[in-house]
């Protein structure tokens, strides 16, 4: 069936450093969702990308969507730790939008 | 205030007393599911509705059953609860059946069976 595989499953940084995370599909994406958990909470809805090759930015957090709609990356520039947090990605399949398919995540935690 | 509410927030039981947790939400949502979290497994889906009366399997149905009698109820039964079951349980719900729309989850449900 189809996999969503998000890299890395964790992730160490600094405070001020940069950080990514990224989410490939085995196939064809309509639209990929991505949310964020913060310890002991529960997954908020951050952003939705649908086109091909889209860029969005949401202060610090830019999203990507790849050119062939099978991976997607969040970017967060200058970490604060107040990004500590679980992020996920969720994907639904062209023509089957009736289920979503969530990453295993990537954990981030802020080295201060 | 938009939201998703489950019942309860922890809960510790028994191997094969039968339980439900409840979740409602108060958006008018379509569309609801439940999903199971454990660690390095990320979010798995265990049933969806897309509307009143329907339901269908997620990822991980086996040992639940859900209902959707009403639209803003979606409640999660485990009928015979036994320690694999252990977890942490989300409800979630959006506007449309269409998943292209953003989920709002559940506070979550930790659950231990021992």
């Amino acid at each position: 069936g189809q996999q969503v595989m998000q890299i890395p499953q964790y992730q160490h940084v600094q405070e001020g450093e940069d950080f990514t995370t990224y989410c490939n599909s085995s196939t064809t994406l309509s639209n990929i969702q991505w949310y964020k958990q913060r310890p002991g909470g529960h997954p908020v809805f951050l952003i939705q990308l649908v086109k091909s090759g889209e860029v969005k930015k949401q202060k610090r957090l830019t999203f990507q969507f790849g050119e062939a709609k099978k991976n997607s990356s969040l970017h967060i520039t200058a970490t604060q730790t107040t990004d500590v947090g679980t992020y996920f990605c969720a994907g639904t399949r062209m023509n089957r939008d009736d289920k979503i398919i969530f990453g295993k995540g990537t954990r981030l935690h802020i080295l201060p | 205030e938009a939201q998703v509410t489950q019942n309860p927030r922890y809960l510790i039981t028994v191997t094969g007393k039968k339980l439900t947790v409840t979740c409602s939400q108060n958006m008018n949502h379509e569309y609801m599911s439940w999903y199971r979290q454990d660690p390095g497994l990320g979010l798995r889906q265990i049933y969806y509705s897309m509307n009143v009366e329907v339901t269908d399997k997620g990822d991980v149905p086996e040992g639940y059953k859900v209902s959707r009698k009403e639209k803003r109820n979606f409640p999660l039964i485990l009928e015979s609860p036994s320690p694999n079951q252990t977890s942490l349980y989300f409800c979630a719900s959006s506007l449309l059946a269409s998943m292209n729309t953003e989920a709002f989850f559940g506070q979550g449900t930790r659950l231990t069976v021992v």
